[in-house]
């Protein structure tokens, strides 16, 4: 069973950082593409940023390139989203998701960012 | 970018009855190298994450009710419930894929009417 695993949310000041991070298990991680979808309260989904299976390609949204970094480690099964200059409106659960090529197949439960003084 | 247009907004169904969701894209997600559709549906329930439906704008993932089916090509989709359940009621979301960046639709919320 694929299992995806948020940790790192949590309240941070505008202009800060945060580290997030995702534990996958149940499946064989290098072979998915990997995906960062947030969702704002009470607001529908927004994709955030891919990875390829070896890392060589990456993908953003405009809103956040420049300011966000997605990065995956195969050998310890994680995904990784280095989240700098933070604005208000990043505030979102962050859900970790994979699949076969760029569709969405597994979602993690999420984990909450709130960015706010 | 791909802008993705969900219709209705909302909708409140009998039980029993057939819910139809829209889905609209800016471009064609239709690939001419395979002849697929690059079109995801997901269900969401409130406090949990989104769950996958159908890919490929018609493949159902095992598991999935067979009173759920997804229908449409090119530029125009449609979910389709076919006798709505109480556990149906949820947001549904379509979903591109095609290219990135990646882009959802607005999403639509079934209850029961």
């Amino acid at each position: 069973e694929v299992q995806l695993v948020e940790s790192g949310g949590g309240l941070v000041q505008p202009g800060g950082s945060l580290r997030l991070s995702c534990a996958a298990s149940g499946f064989t991680f290098s072979t998915y593409w990997m995906n960062w979808v947030r969702q704002a309260p009470g607001k529908g989904l927004e994709w955030v940023a891919n990875i390829k299976q070896d890392g060589s390609d990456k993908n953003y949204i405009n809103s956040v390139n420049g300011r966000f970094s997605i990065s995956r480690d195969n050998a310890k099964n994680s995904l990784y989203l280095q989240m700098d200059s933070l604005r208000a409106e990043d505030t979102a659960v962050y859900y970790c998701a994979g699949g076969a090529g760029y569709l969405i197949d597994s979602w993690g439960q999420g984990t909450l960012v709130t960015v706010s003084s | 970018d791909i802008v993705m247009t969900q219709s209705p907004d909302s909708l409140a169904v009998s039980l029993g009855e057939r819910a139809t969701i829209n889905c609209k894209s800016s471009q064609s997600l239709l690939s001419r190298s395979n002849n697929r559709n690059y079109l995801a549906w997901y269900q969401q329930k409130p406090g949990q994450p989104p769950k996958f439906l159908i890919s490929w704008a018609s493949t159902r993932e095992s598991g999935v009710p067979d009173r759920f089916s997804g229908s449409g090509s090119g530029t125009d989709f449609t979910l389709t419930i076919s006798s709505l359940q109480a556990e149906d009621v949820a947001l549904y979301y379509c979903l591109q894929y095609y290219g990135a960046p990646l882009t959802f639709g607005g999403g639509t919320k079934v209850e029961i009417k």
